[in-house]
């Protein structure tokens, strides 16, 4: 079975760039129909995406994040990964990520199957 | 953005059947999908494409959807069930995962 982890700084500073990374093991990222996705969570709040990316290089983001943020895939190190610029205090929050896929059909049944442990990032000076 | 409403908090007593809904407009022409998140640890998928279980999901988790709500139900509930449940669909016309706020369901 898959196995997802995150990894990088669990303090950034404000206005700098929060940068994570996503190892995959127990499979190639570059095999199968998946998607591999960024979700983040504040303390006691609920669920946000952050946004998406095929292994073809192809993303999806949040509207509400979309100017802040990249994600990109290095497919030699089995990786995924995750940069969102000019962070606040909002952006504390618990970040993970997932493998997402459609089961075979279309667009509207995409969901996150496989996630992450996920980690803690705090935005503070 | 397309929206989803769910209860904040939901109590079932040990043995019985809990019902967490999740509303929104036309929500049975999508596909809705479940999470169970219990506390300190990451979501996990319970019900994919309205009413499927991924492999490992017990039978007691079944799920529906028809009109403005769609539904997940639990039987039998255990005191391992105790977690947030999120309710999720993907909006086509802004091409983003839309999550619901999320329900604490309660074991007595």
């Amino acid at each position: 079975q898959v196995q997802l982890q995150e990894s990088g700084p669990g303090l950034v500073k404000p206005s700098q760039t929060l940068s994570l990374s996503c190892t995959v093991s127990g499979g190639s990222i570059s095999s199968g129909n998946y998607y591999w996705s960024w979700i983040r969570q504040p303390a006691g709040k609920g669920l946000e995406w952050i946004g998406r990316i095929y292994t073809s290089g192809s993303t999806n983001y949040n509207p509400s994040l979309k100017s802040r943020v990249t994600i990109s895939v290095d497919t030699s190190k089995n990786q995924f990964s995750l940069k969102l610029s000019s962070v606040t205090a909002a952006d504390t929050a618990v970040y993970y990520c997932a493998r997402s896929q459609t089961w075979g059909y279309g667009p509207g049944s995409y969901c996150m199957d496989q996630w992450g442990q996920g980690t803690l990032v705090t935005v503070s000076s | 953005s397309y929206e989803l409403t769910q209860p904040l908090s939901v109590s079932v007593a040990l043995g019985q059947t809990a019902t967490i809904t999740c509303g929104g407009n036309n929500i049975g022409s999508k596909n809705v999908h479940w999470y169970q998140q219990r506390p300190g640890q990451a979501p996990v998928l319970v019900i994919y494409r309205d009413f499927n279980r991924p492999s490992g999901i017990p039978e007691r988790f079944s799920g529906s959807s028809s009109g403005n709500t769609a539904t997940l139900t639990i039987s039998r509930a255990q005191v391992g069930d105790e977690a947030d449940y999120y309710c999720q669909v993907w909006d086509s016309s802004t091409a983003e995962v839309i999550f619901g706020g999320g329900t604490k369901l309660t074991v007595l």
